[in-house]
């Protein structure tokens, strides 16, 4: 059974950082690029960003508007991925979902609020 | 990127009806593999979003068949029939054909 597992979540001052945290099972995580989607309180889904696997070179990719800002990183020995987020603002203030490349298994998600 | 456009944005429905919902994009969603990359999800208050259909009509595991996905090149719909009380709450379609990624910006299926 897939299993997805956001942790890390919180509240931040504004400037502040976080790190997030996906752990998987349940798939071959090697052979899958990983993607961090968000949701601001009561608005629509974003695709943040997304590594890839091993075969592509671990490459990374983000939204513009986080670039900068943002590291996505994995560990494939423990099937997990990250996401760092710096200088965060207000409008970070979201649900951080980790999503597999085929985006049909999707964590639970982690809240994250950005508030002084 | 590829902007989704999806309507209506809510759609007000009475249990045991019909609701279709539309998602357009800004191009086409064919790949070069000759698949098309666009999926239908629901997702339920206070939960993640949960895969009806991918790749345009085939249904994800555990997905009723009263959930139907049809479309082509840049105009998608879903259908779903003989609604049922847990079948409320906000639909988005998302393409993954091209990079990045993109989402629709959402249906509200609520109770008439």
């Amino acid at each position: 059974e897939v299993q997805i597992l956001e942790t890390g979540g919180g509240l931040v001052k504004p400037g502040g950082s976080l790190r997030l945290s996906c752990a998987t099972s349940g798939f071959n995580f090697n052979d899958y690029f990983m993607n961090w989607v968000r949701q601001a309180p009561g608005k629509g889904l974003e695709w943040i960003a997304q590594i890839r696997n091993k075969n592509s070179n671990y490459a990374t990719y983000s939204v513009e508007s986080l670039e900068g800002r943002v590291t996505i990183s994995r560990d494939d020995s423990k099937s997990s991925v990250y996401l760092q987020v710096n200088s965060l603002r207000p409008e970070d203030t979201a649900i951080y979902y980790c999503t597999r490349s085929s985006f049909d298994y999707w964590g639970q998600g982690v809240m994250v609020t950005v508030s002084s | 990127d590829v902007v989704m456009t999806q309507t209506p944005v809510s759609l007000p429905v009475s249990l045991g009806g019909q609701a279709s919902i539309s998602c357009r994009s800004s191009q086409s969603l064919v790949h070069s593999n000759r698949n098309t990359y666009l999926h239908w999800y629901l997702q339920k208050p206070g939960q993640s979003p949960q895969l009806l259909i991918y790749r345009v009509s085939n249904r994800f595991s555990g997905v009723p068949d009263r959930f139907s996905g049809s479309g082509s090149g840049t105009d998608f719909t879903l259908k779903i029939s003989r609604v049922e009380p847990e079948d409320l709450g906000d639909y988005y379609c998302l393409q993954s054909t091209h990079f990045p990624p993109t989402f629709g910006g959402g249906t509200k299926l609520e109770l008439k």
